[in-house]
Formats: C-alpha cells, structure tokens, sequence
C-alpha cells in the first residue's frame, strides 16, 4: 500500500538551516503536506504543495517536490529554538479521504 | 485556532471496558476524522465522517466503531478496550477533504 518515510531525528545549531525530507509511494498524491506538532499538542498545518508545483516558499520555509524521485523536503532557514517539534509529512490524492501520514521527524535545536 | 475539543484529554481505563472519546467542532466543517498516533506509526486513520450519519472505515478500523448524529460531534467508542489501543487520539476536522484538516489537542488514552 502506500507508504510515506521521513528520517526519525534532526539536529541543528540554532541560526543554521534545517532540511526535513520525506519519500513517498503514491504517484497519484496531488496534496502534499508538512505540519508541525508540538509537545502536549494536535498538529498544525504548516504549509503544502500541489504536485504540479516543484517549489514553494513562505517565509522562512521552502517546500521542494520532485515528483520523478517522489521526494518532498521542507527547509527552515534560520532555525530557532522555538522550531523544536516533530514534523510530518503527509500526501493525499485528488478526492481521496486518505491522507497517508509519515512518522514524524522530531527536530532538536541546539542554542 | 479552529473550534475543535476532544473530550476527555486524558483517560485510564481497563481491559474488556467500553471507553467513548468525543470530538466536537464549532466550525460548521462537513468532514471529521479520528486518528491515532503511536511511536513510529506517524497519523493512521481510523474512521471518518463526510457529513451527518455518513461514515467510513479508515486503515485502522478493527475494534472502533463511529456514530456522527449531529454535525459538530464525532464520537469514537472502543466496545471492548485492549492494551493495543493504548494510544493518543486525534480528532480533526476540514470543509473540503482536499483543504486543510485541523486537530484537535489530543486524548491519551491508556488501557490496562
């Protein structure tokens, strides 16, 4: 079945740049999500892509797609303390009710 | 933040007891979804609601059951609880089942 794989730990210096990546299988995915869930808490939509799209940037954070490759990565420039969670990627098909989840990588920031 | 209060937020409960979680929304959104999260599962779906009496199975649907009676709750009951549903539950909900979904703050649930 599908299937959704991210790296399970990240560490970074405080003012470096993070980047999260996360492969998947469903060719068919069109949504493609990355939220941010922080201790104690629900998940929170970061932001997202559309597959006919190969980046995206919003502020500090920038979402490339390869699509060929079926690899997403978020990229947090200027990582601070405060961006410490756990992050999932999740991809979703065009009227599917199935949002296929990662296993979260938790981000440890250093100061 | 999205109206969203899942009810209890903590529970201890034992094997072979009925244990019901609620989930309520103030937001009016068409779907409702419950998830469970556990260590190196990410999000899996249990069950589903794309509107008022209307559900679905998700990829984790044994030994759950739904019942949607009214647009703002989404109650999920364990019939018979196991120690294999220890786990923390998600309630999310979304307008469109392609717009983003928002979570509510999670229920721990352990069983013993």
């Amino acid at each position: 079945g599908e299937d959704v794989e991210q790296s399970l730990f990240l560490s970074v210096r405080e003012g470096d740049s993070s980047v999260i990546n996360c492969t998947y299988t469903d060719s068919s995915s069109t949504y493609l999500y990355w939220y941010k869930q922080e201790p104690g808490a629900g998940l929170q939509l970061l932001t997202y892509i559309f597959s006919n799209m190969d980046m995206k940037q919003d502020q500090r954070l920038t979402v490339l797609l390869n699509k060929k490759d079926k690899h997403l990565s978020l990229r947090i420039a200027d990582t601070q303390t405060g961006d410490s969670a756990i992050y999932f990627c999740a991809v979703q098909n065009t009227g599917g009710f199935k949002t296929i989840f990662g296993a979260g990588t938790r981000l440890f920031v250093k100061a | 933040d999205a109206g969203i209060t899942q009810s209890p937020r903590h529970k201890v409960t034992e094997t072979g007891t009925p244990v019901t979680l609620r989930c309520h929304q103030t937001e009016n959104h068409r779907y409702m979804y419950w998830y469970r999260q556990d260590p190196g599962h990410g999000l899996r779906l249990i069950h589903y609601s794309y509107g008022v009496k209307d559900t679905d199975k998700g990829e984790v649907s044994d030994g759950y059951s739904v019942s949607r009676s009214k647009t703002e709750d989404f109650l999920l009951t364990l019939e018979s609880a196991t120690s294999s549903q220890t786990s923390v539950y998600f309630c999310a909900i979304s307008e469109s089942i392609d717009l983003e979904a928002f979570f509510g703050q999670g229920t721990r649930l352990t069983v013993v």
